[in-house]
């Protein structure tokens, strides 16, 4: 089983809302990733954990807050978004350090910030 | 340091013909290289990838590409273009392995039409 799973679908929220995404996977992969893609561009890498444990930040504002609750769970906690952060935000996952191995992506959440 | 570089931004084929679609990457380290595919709205599917070993390699699809580290070429390759290969393609390149993984350096991609 080569799933990543993303709730929800679609989100629409308020610049004053608080929401969060989700990610799912079990394939046992120790390493998870938040991307962030706007129309017609390619994925940009926001946070990587690996081991349950925040490796990567890209300098990613604040009002976007990442979690790992355990090695098959990750969110993304949103709070005062701008309508500029409207965009298919994508989760993936691979296998832990040490190998090339390649990133399996989930279906991605729609978010459109009104 | 790693990038990519699509050549082509848009590439229309007709149905049956052949599929090209050329990746370019730089890399200070034995790179690691990999397509994927998005269809619109969704996520993105790992066509094929690169490590080491056999330069000619076979993904899903019917798709293949050949890693020639004298030219820094990955192209993707396709003998016969069908209707649902119509799709957005990303080339990315892993060079140095982190701690945590790898980090994918993503080209800007190309958009694939097929006419029929």
């Amino acid at each position: 089983d080569t799933e990543v799973t993303q709730t929800p679908k679609h989100l629409v929220m308020g610049m004053t809302n608080k929401k969060s995404l989700k990610c799912e996977q079990h394939m046992g992969h120790r390493a998870m990733y938040w991307y962030k893609q706007k129309a017609k561009k390619p994925p940009e890498l926001m946070f990587v954990y690996s081991y349950e444990k925040l490796s990567i930040n890209e300098s990613v504002p604040s009002r976007f807050s990442p979690e790992c609750p355990n090695s098959s769970l990750l969110n993304l906690h949103l709070h005062a978004l701008q309508p500029e952060d409207s965009a298919l935000y994508l989760c993936a996952s691979s296998q832990g350090k040490g190998n090339p191995y390649e990133q399996y992506f989930g279906p991605g959440t729609r978010l459109t910030v009104t | 340091a790693q990038s990519v570089t699509q050549l082509g931004s848009h590439v229309s084929v007709s149905e049956g013909a052949l599929v090209l679609l050329r990746c370019n990457y730089s890399s200070s380290v034995p790179p690691y290289l990999f397509w994927y595919v998005q269809y619109p709205n969704q996520g993105l599917q790992l066509l094929l990838k690169y490590t080491t070993g056999a330069t000619l390699v076979k993904g899903i699809n019917g798709f293949e590409a050949e890693f020639k580290k004298s030219e820094t070429s990955f192209h993707l390759t396709k003998p016969s273009a069908h209707m649902s290969d119509a799709a957005e393609y990303f080339c990315a390149v892993s060079g140095v392995l982190m701690e945590y993984g790898n980090k994918l350096v993503f080209g800007a991609g190309t958009i694939l039409r097929v006419k029929s």
